[in-house]
């Protein structure tokens, strides 16, 4: 069992709808992330958070450490924001680069 | 923006050819990073660099080897190309620890 979930795996939604993607994690971490893979395979950074919330235009990330388990909103969704979204953790005395990654919940957004 | 940048974007090779794949960033990052994704799968780190002359091999064995000679570049080299080396392949820096990771736009790589 890997030591960060995601889910959906798989998302589809209508444009304009409001999205949720849930992330839960298994270690005692020190930041988690969120990040966007476009289907040419490139990776941007959107979040990196250790408590609380954080907003960034339509997205929106939350992390509840208690509960080891996060979520990435976007609301008002559109076509592009088509992509892969991960959740990776940088667990306790764990390096920056050495993150826990979860495998991606794959988003459509349909016009 | 792409601050960071990794070459070629495709590669196929035959097996038992030696191959570098290129990774370059402008942003003066210490730390750099190399990660290796099956489709479909998580990232794995395989290596990683503090600076200058410091490499280290991450979780993930690898058979690959890199360098750091220069603080912008870290290339990723592999001496025999394996079919079981075909993967894509993701380089990033980050400018301290816990800071944001920046990506390259990745390698595919495809040993036939």
């Amino acid at each position: 069992k890997n030591e960060v979930e995601q889910s959906p795996q798989n998302l589809t939604a209508q444009e304009g709808e409001f999205i949720t993607i849930n992330c839960s994690y298994s270690v005692g971490i020190s930041a988690l992330h969120w990040l966007q893979q476009h289907p040419g395979g490139g990776i941007v950074s959107l979040f990196m958070l250790s408590s609380g919330k954080k907003k960034h235009g339509r997205l929106i990330a939350t992390i509840n450490i208690q509960e080891k388990h996060s979520s990435l909103h976007i609301t008002a969704s559109h076509p592009r924001d088509s992509a892969v979204y991960i959740c990776a953790v940088r667990s306790y005395g764990g390096s920056q680069g050495n993150l826990i990654f979860g495998k991606g919940t794959k988003l459509s957004v349909k016009p | 923006e792409a601050d960071i940048y990794q070459t070629p974007r495709y590669l196929v090779i035959g097996t038992g050819k030696k191959i570098t794949l290129e990774c370059s960033q402008t942003m003066g990052h210490d730390k750099m990073y190399w990660y290796q994704q099956d489709p479909g799968m998580e990232l794995h780190l395989i290596h990683y660099s503090y600076g200058v002359n410091s490499t280290e091999k991450g979780d993930l064995s690898s058979e690959s080897t890199v360098s750091r000679i220069r603080t912008e570049h870290f290339p990723l080299t592999l001496e025999s190309a394996r079919p079981s080396h075909t993967s894509q392949y993701l380089c990033a820096s980050s400018r301290v620890e816990g800071s944001p990771l920046h990506f390259g736009n990745g390698t595919r790589l495809t040993v036939t």
